[in-house]
C-alpha cells in the first residue's frame, strides 16, 4: 500500500528565516507530487505541482519555490520567510495514468512565522 | 477549466439530525467528482466519488452523495450526525487531470 509523509509536523520560523519541508512517498514509482497551503480559515491553495523528477510547475508566484530531487521526494524551501507564510502546508500525490486524478494527501505541517 | 462552488462556509447542526453540505461544479466536458473531511490539523482524506455509473455514491462514515448533471451538482448527506462528524468538508472536480477544490464547508455537531 501507498503511504505520504511530510515532516516536520509543526515548524515555529522567525521572519527573514529559510525554510525547507520534505514529503515522500511510500509504495509507488513516478507519482504526480503537489502542494498546497491552507492559511487561517481559508481554503487549500495549490502551490506546485511535479510530474517527475525535475519538473515543478508553480502555479503561484511569490517566494516559495519546489523540488523533486528524486521520484518520490518533494521538497517546499524559502530563501526568507514572510509572516503571510504562516500556514497548513499539504503535500500529495495521485498516479500518473487514469484522467480522474484522485490524490491522496498528508498529514500536513503547521508552519508559524513570528 | 473547471470550478467548484460549496454554497454554505458553515453549517451548524445537532447531534443525530440530517445534514446535507452542497456543491455545484462547472465544467465544459465530463467530470469526475470527490468529497474529503478534514479533521483539525489533519490531511484531507477521502470520503467517496462519483466516476461514473450510479449517481448515488456511498462513502465512508455513513455519507453519501448524488451526482446530479442537470442541476450541475455533486450534494454530501448524512441522516444522522455525529459529533465525531465535526471537520471541513471539501468538495472537489477533477477533467482531463486537472483537479480543483472547493472553499471548503465547516461541519460543527453540537450536542
Amino acid at each position: 500500500s501507498q503511504t505520504i509523509h511530510q515532516w516536520p509536523a509543526t515548524l515555529v520560523q522567525p521572519v527573514g528565516s529559510p525554510l525547507s519541508l520534505e514529503c515522500t512517498v511510500e509504495g509507488t514509482s513516478n507519482p504526480n507530487l503537489y502542494w498546497y497551503r491552507q492559511a487561517a480559515g481559508r481554503g487549500l491553495q495549490l502551490l506546485f505541482y511535479s510530474v517527475g523528477i525535475g519538473q515543478i510547475s508553480s502555479e503561484v508566484p511569490q517566494n516559495l519555490s519546489a523540488s523533486r530531487p528524486q521520484d518520490r521526494q518533494f521538497i517546499l524551501s524559502s530563501k526568507k520567510l514572510l509572516l503571510s507564510d504562516s500556514g497548513f502546508y499539504l503535500c500529495a500525490w495521485s498516479w500518473t495514468s487514469g484522467s480522474y486524478n484522485e490524490q491522496f494527501f498528508g498529514p500536513g505541517t503547521r508552519l508559524t512565522v513570528l | 477549466a473547471q470550478s467548484v462552488t460549496q454554497l454554505d462556509s458553515q453549517v451548524p447542526v445537532f447531534e443525530e439530525a440530517p445534514v446535507e453540505l452542497r456543491c455545484n461544479y462547472s465544467s465544459s466536458v465530463s467530470v469526475y467528482l470527490f468529497w474529503y473531511v478534514q479533521y483539525p490539523n489533519q490531511g484531507l482524506q477521502l470520503l467517496l466519488k462519483y466516476l461514473s455509473g450510479s449517481t448515488l455514491v456511498k462513502g465512508i462514515n455513513g455519507f453519501e452523495a448524488e451526482f446530479n448533471k442537470s442541476q450541475t451538482s455533486f450534494h454530501l448527506r448524512k441522516p444522522s450526525v455525529h459529533i465525531s462528524d465535526t471537520a471541513e468538508y471539501f468538495c472537489a472536480v477533477s477533467d482531463q487531470g486537472d483537479m480543483r477544490f472547493g472553499a471548503g464547508t465547516r461541519l460543527t455537531v453540537k450536542p
